[in-house]
């Protein structure tokens, strides 16, 4: 099991360009989340899908960004124009639906910075 | 809404010795509260949780405690090493799918 697989693990942009994250969950969980982490805000729910099926997008910040998943072994993150403020870690984690004990696996995350 | 407060932000021990990281919590419909350790470079990785029909929990060196009257959770380490050194994270939730993180505590352990 590879665990949780993100990519790029870092992104340099300069604002106003596009930025696509990526992550591939583990097999069979069936839960992901987009998370992200700033030293003033610390962890963040941006958005979680069930089955590939957007469920709570109320913390996606603004309509620049948007999150896809088109199958249950990918999934991206999109931020369209990029500003300075969004330099943060975004964070994919997924989980299985069938125990309410089962744990958040957490990606390595991928650190983005917009200059 | 729920809101969790962590304390201290950080934590300094010398290797050895104990460390106690506290929260509270704002919504007493709570009833599951895990702790994520994240090492530098890493994402969060759970390692110890509890429920609120629970009142401790242990896993060798690491044990959590929750107390419902007054809303409060800790985690407990014994005997700190260096592998220990981390940011944790605590968090409470009434949902498994929806956490109310804590803000972390950057436990420093000196040799």
């Amino acid at each position: 099991d590879a665990g949780v697989i993100q990519s790029p693990r870092h992104e340099v942009t300069e604002m106003g360009q596009e930025v696509t994250l990526r992550c591939k969950p583990i097999s069979g969980h069936d839960y992901l989340f987009w998370y992200r982490q700033t030293m003033m805000r610390g962890l963040e729910l941006l958005i979680y899908f069930n089955n590939n099926v957007p469920i709570d997008d109320s913390g996606m910040p603004e309509d620049r960004f948007s999150a896809k998943m088109p199958n249950a072994s990918f999934s991206t993150l999109k931020i369209q124009p990029s500003e300075p403020r969004d330099s943060a870690v975004y964070f994919c984690a997924c989980k299985r639906a069938q125990s309410e004990n089962s744990p958040l696996h957490f990606g390595n995350g991928t650190r983005l910075t917009v200059t | 809404g729920e809101n969790v407060e962590q304390h201290p932000s950080t934590l300094s021990v010398q290797e050895g010795d104990s460390a106690v990281i506290k929260c509270t919590y704002s919504d007493s419909a709570s009833n599951y509260f895990p702790w994520y350790k994240q090492e530098l470079g890493k994402g969060p990785q759970l390692i110890i949780d509890i429920r609120s029909n629970v009142g401790e929990k242990k896993d060798q060196r690491i044990a959590v405690t929750l107390n419902k009257t007054a809303k409060h959770f800790s985690l407990h380490i014994t005997e700190t090493q260096p592998e220990d050194s981390a940011v944790y994270f605590c968090a409470a939730s009434w949902s498994n799918y929806q956490l109310i993180w804590g803000a972390g505590t950057k436990l420093i352990i000196k040799p």
